[in-house]
């Protein structure tokens, strides 16, 4: 029961140019969305975050869309750098009430490569 | 500003031996959760703590797997008689417990290598 995905395993984009990475969810009493970036042998660092009362969060170049009647969310990176190559996972939450509260249910993760 | 600190960072055990991993959550927060990555996976929920209380343990195995996050000292998750297939990069994030729109921040992971 795979309730948050991401259908990319990779990605791969020229520097300079913008990255999308996608996310689908199934769980409607989510409620909050994360995207983490992990290195290998590290641990996943928070990058950007939106509640489902918002439809756009964005901080510097990384920018999250969250579409709810779609299930589905974004985030965009602009202008994509050589540093940005990563795994990138997106996570979803539910407040109080549901099963999922409290714990985070992430995808498998997209692999972004970013060419100099 | 210390992070998350989990250790140690590589453990390495013999099948039916006993691993303990320990997390220190950042400063200021009460909310300790454990995921579990294993090879070309991504992470898997195991438990949700607060201090001295377990609230969610529905993502851990029925049996050799607990948790605990004491009044003092780190939070541990230990594995009794660990097999193979426990073999995993276990991460530990911690929040401050904001309820709806608490951000998770991780640890740098624990990974278990059973022999």
């Amino acid at each position: 029961d795979q309730q948050v995905k991401q259908n990319s395993p990779s990605l791969s984009v020229q520097e300079g140019r913008i990255s999308i990475l996608n996310c689908d969810y199934t769980n409607s009493m989510f409620d909050y969305f994360l995207w983490y970036k992990k290195y290998p042998a590290e641990g996943p660092t928070f990058l950007i975050s939106i509640s489902s009362i918002k439809d756009k969060n964005e901080d510097g170049r990384f920018t999250v869309f969250l579409n709810k009647s779609a299930k589905h969310l974004s985030l965009h990176i602009v202008p994509s750098q050589p540093g940005d190559s990563a795994v990138y996972f997106c996570a979803a939450s539910a407040g109080a009430g549901g099963t999922s509260y409290g714990k985070l249910t992430f995808g498998q993760g997209t692999i972004l490569t970013v060419h100099p | 500003n210390a992070g998350v600190m989990q250790n140690p960072r590589h453990l390495v055990r013999r099948r039916g031996q006993e691993a303990r991993l320990r997390c220190s959550p950042m400063k200021g927060h009460s909310h300790v959760y454990w995921y579990r990555q294993l090879p070309e996976e991504g992470l898997k929920f195991m438990v949700y703590l607060q201090k001295e209380n377990i609230i969610d343990e529905s993502g851990m195995p029925k049996e050799r797997f607990s948790a605990e996050f004491p009044k003092e000292g780190p939070s541990i998750l230990r594995i009794q008689q660990v097999v193979r297939g426990d073999s995993a990069a276990y991460f530990c994030a911690s929040s401050p417990g904001l309820g709806s729109g608490d951000t998770q921040y991780f640890g740098p992971g624990t990974r278990l290598t059973v022999l």
